[in-house]
């Protein structure tokens, strides 16, 4: 069954502590990405990885940070976390004619 | 400006009624996708078109693409309260090598 796995699905931080957001698909797709949700604002892109070491910009990059060390894990790293990250955050996973998401983390910096 | 734009922004229709979600881009796409998100979850793939003129059902929905590939529609038949939720529709505009460009969303109730 074709899978996007994130962890956690809910976090309460402090601000200015690290933290990680992991992602993982089953589907061997090269093409993974990080969004975030905001109401009324939608679902924006953070960050996208076309592939193992090659990792691009999206729209809203500020403060995050990812890694794609492996074809299958793509983690989304806030190293110094700041309330206005609080979001409701979603990893996908792109083949030809399929995109699938994450359950979703919910974020909350306090 | 908003590449895509989706309409209507909300919905409120009884049950058993028809409706239409409208899903309109400023340039030609590639491929388009649906999506249905329960408030606060995932996002639940329902269907992708790539062809013009394409069409695609599932259980009661069904989706068009244009022939210019430029705008999609998304169609309910006799709606219940199980198609209540956010429809999402995403443009893919360079062949799946980027991530997907998603619209504001068309947030649907159903009710008795």
């Amino acid at each position: 069954e074709a899978q996007v796995t994130q962890n956690p699905r809910y976090l309460i931080t402090v601000t200015g502590k690290k933290l990680t957001v992991t992602c993982s698909q089953n589907m061997n797709h090269e093409y993974m990405s990080w969004y975030r949700q905001d109401p009324g604002l939608g679902l924006r892109q953070i960050y996208y990885s076309m592939n193992v070491e090659v990792t691009d910009k999206g729209d809203v990059p500020e403060g995050y940070k990812v890694s794609r060390k492996e074809k299958r894990n793509f983690p989304l790293i806030l190293e110094s976390p700041s309330p206005n990250q609080t979001s409701l955050y979603f990893c996908a996973s792109t083949g030809r004619a399929e995109a699938f998401f994450g359950q979703g983390t919910r974020l909350t910096v306090v | 400006s908003q590449e895509l734009e989706q309409s209507p922004q909300s919905l409120i229709v009884q049950e058993g009624k028809n409706l239409t979600i409208n899903c309109t881009s400023s340039k030609t796409l590639y491929g388009l996708y649906w999506y249905k998100q329960k408030y606060g979850e995932g996002l639940i793939f329902l269907m992708m078109l790539q062809k013009g003129g394409e069409e695609k059902s599932h259980e009661k929905i069904t989706a068009k693409l244009d022939e210019k590939k430029q705008q999609s529609s998304l169609h309910i038949t006799a709606s219940q309260p199980s198609h209540a939720g956010i429809y999402l529709c995403g443009a893919d505009y360079y062949s799946g090598n980027t991530p997907l460009v998603f619209g504001k969303g068309t947030r649907l109730s159903v009710i008795a």
